[in-house]
């Protein structure tokens, strides 16, 4: 089992749509929880950033975590054309990564948003 | 002010050859991290550098690939002997030196783009 699974799609919506995004995680050590934006030949962005438990809104944005269930999502409300790309989750034991460095990505699930 | 460079975005070589990818961190980042992105397979580290630390060099996947950081600030990965395995997308990233409980995001490259014929 690999440490961190997510669903590589492609995930299709109409424009306007709730969109959910899921990681599931194997390794309860995990404290520091991030979503990341990658368009197409772009390098990928930070989008949202939590800690433990719980959720966090960031405008049309929401990520949830919820450690007993080794389980985070991100939900966009109102999606637009211009959400298309592809959304990794990344984790780590520390802050960013921390002094060891390096974060846990899953493989990144390619949206669509259609106009 | 000027993101994270990486030089050249996109590379074409042939089967054993030597390649060198190039990252310009962020002006004042200390951390500097290599990852690789493979079709399908997500991103995997590779590297680690922290200030004057010893690299962090657990992922590296070979003894063909080597990276070094001079004056603390731009990086070099290179990979010996091409192999078709090694094509993928090498991003780099660079953050204000991180610590067990601070707070410093990793801020990326567009990468480049490596295909090995």
């Amino acid at each position: 089992q690999k440490e961190v699974e997510q669903d590589p799609g492609p995930l299709s919506v109409p424009e306007g749509a709730i969109v959910s995004l899921n990681c599931t995680y194997s390794n309860s050590a995990f404290q520091y929880f991030m979503w990341y934006r990658q368009y197409s030949r772009k390098g990928p962005e930070l989008l949202m950033y939590t800690y433990s438990s719980g959720n966090k809104e960031d405008g049309r944005f929401t990520a949830q975590v919820d450690k007993s269930s080794k389980y985070i999502s991100l939900f966009i409300r109102d999606s637009q054309p211009s959400d298309s790309a592809t959304y990794l989750c990344a984790m780590s034991r520390h802050p960013y990564g921390g002094s060891q460095g390096n974060l846990i990505f899953g493989k990144g699930t390619k949206l669509s948003v259609k106009p | 002010g000027a993101g994270v460079s990486q030089s050249p975005s996109n590379k074409v070589t042939e089967k054993g050859k030597d390649v060198e990818l190039r990252c310009d961190p962020i002006s004042g980042h200390t951390a500097l991290y290599w990852y690789r992105q493979s079709l399908g397979q997500g991103l995997e580290f590779l590297i680690y550098f922290q200030g004057n630390s010893a690299p962090d060099k657990s992922g590296l996947p070979s003894d063909r690939f080597s990276a070094e950081r001079t004056g603390g600030s731009v990086s070099t990965l290179t990979i010996q002997r091409t192999q078709q395995e090694d094509s993928a997308v090498y991003l780099c990233a660079s953050s204000l030196l991180p610590g067990m409980y601070s707070n410093q995001p990793q801020h990326f490259g567009d990468g480049t783009r490596l295909s090995i014929l």
